[in-house]
């Protein structure tokens, strides 16, 4: 059974910074990877699709990697501005294509 | 449509009635999943449907839960005799499908159920 952790699970850092965030799961044969972004009270928004063919994706300020060896993915927030908060979700396919969530990082970012 | 759209947003009922949740996913995504996200918790897999296919429906927890997709769209999640447990926020999703892949999701903005 697929799991899905992601670390930290809460973070709160000034405008400005460079983050990392963290998705690890630990059955490394996957298709791709996909990372959510959940504003309060709302639903997901999908960030970065990234293949298991592929070692990394971008977008704008935004930079995913993905390690399939090490069942690992990071989540790279370049240049964090106060509007970037919100929890971000990884998510790989378990069996039969549904997902498995881990259970986000809440991110807050002051001005 | 623009994107995956949900209704109602908002739903209070008292515990024991039934109550129907609607998801109206993207135009031409054979791949329809509902999930529950209860507060401080991750997002739960409820059932899965995928073309003409039958639906994956493991997730559920419990026979009170049903959900149908008619004619290939639109989907009706129902809860029978509801409980103060369910009481979450229910997202709906879709996508399409690769080949033996999980497409890229597209999630509605979810009903925020409520069971007093």
């Amino acid at each position: 059974k697929q799991e899905v952790t992601q670390i930290p699970a809460a973070l709160s850092v000034p405008e400005g910074e460079n983050l990392v965030l963290n998705c690890s799961f630990t059955d490394s044969a996957i298709y791709n990877l996909q990372w959510f972004r959940q504003d309060p009270g709302k639903g997901l928004t999908s960030l970065l699709l990234i293949q298991s063919s592929q070692r990394e994706q971008t977008s704008g300020r935004l930079n995913a990697s993905l390690d399939k060896s090490s069942g690992r993915s990071t989540l790279y927030i370049a240049a964090s501005q106060p509007g970037d908060s919100a929890t971000y979700l990884c998510a790989v396919p378990g069996g039969s294509y549904i997902p498995t969530f881990g259970r986000g990082t809440s991110l807050i970012v002051h001005p | 449509g623009a994107g995956v759209s949900q209704s109602p947003s908002n739903k209070v009922t008292e515990k024991g009635k039934d109550v129907e949740l609607r998801c109206d996913p993207i135009s031409g995504h054979t791949a329809l999943y509902w999930y529950r996200q209860s507060l401080g918790q991750g997002l739960e897999f409820l059932i899965y449907f995928q073309g003409n296919s039958a639906p994956d429906k493991s997730g559920l927890p419990s026979d009170r839960f049903s959900a149908e997709r008619t004619g290939g769209s639109v989907s009706t999640l129902t809860i029978q005799r509801t409980q103060q447990e369910d009481s979450a926020v229910y997202l709906c999703a879709s996508s399409l499908q690769g080949q033996g892949a999980l497409g890229e999701q597209y999630f509605g903005p979810g009903t925020r159920l409520t069971v007093t």
